[in-house]
């Protein structure tokens, strides 16, 4: 497989389950991000790994919980969700994070849609 | 801070062209544009990084003003194939963290 693979594409949870969405890149990229996309609110930006590092929090919230466990792979841990929580959860990954000419274009993938009862 | 992107959305007719900006309240480090198709990822377009760039590929542009305040991007002689919704990302100088930070989008329409 080439590109960024993102699975499940669809998600249903009630409030106190666990779940995890899994993101698998195969394009020899640094860095990995986790982005939410809400019906009407522009690309939010959870977290941001380089080089399997945790570089941005982006104030989110504890329920939310990421992993990266190299530079290949990323996990978001869901834990008793709210309802508005429910959005489509894009993965993405780019060379590295760095502020430097094109290294930072993102690929993403398709998402996993994400409905929380 | 998150980029103004308008319009909101446009639709068009086959052959129709379409500008679609994106503003900043302060200089940026770099724009970025994105294309997302309904139900698959958001692709990469084009980034622009010097006041005054222009660049594109086949129909499709975009600019960088001299400010670094502002990016159009231009949909020349428009196909079917080009709806979707385009994003602008934008990044700003400054801060050591990388923040690609988007703006709301604009869902553009062409009809046959």
């Amino acid at each position: 497989e080439t590109g960024v693979t993102q699975t499940p594409r669809h998600l249903v949870m009630g409030m106190t389950n666990k779940k995890s969405l899994k993101c698998e890149q195969h394009l020899g990229h640094n860095a990995m991000y986790w982005y939410k996309q809400s019906a009407k609110k522009p690309l939010e930006l959870m977290f941001v790994y380089n080089f399997k590092e945790q570089t941005e929090n982006n104030s989110v919230p504890s329920r939310f919980s990421p992993e990266c466990p190299n530079s290949s792979h990323l996990f978001l841990h869901l834990h008793t969700l709210q309802p508005e929580d429910s959005a489509l959860y894009l993965c993405a990954s780019s060379q590295d994070s760095s502020w430097s000419s094109g290294a930072n274009v993102l690929t993403f993938g398709a998402g996993s849609r994400l409905t929380v009862l | 801070q998150q980029p103004v992107q308008s319009p909101q959305a446009v639709i068009l007719r086959e052959g129709e062209d379409a500008v679609i900006n994106c503003s900043s309240s302060k200089a940026l480090y770099s724009v970025h544009w994105y294309r997302q198709k309904h139900g698959e990822a958001p692709v990469f377009l084009m980034i622009l990084l010097k006041g005054g760039e222009q660049k594109g590929h086949d129909k499709i542009s975009a600019s960088f003003n001299e400010k670094k305040q502002q990016s159009s991007l231009y949909l020349t002689a428009s196909q079917l194939s080009y709806s979707g919704t385009y994003f602008c990302g934008t990044e700003y100088s400054g801060g050591s963290n990388y923040k690609l930070t988007f703006g709301k989008g604009t869902l553009l329409t062409v009809n046959p």
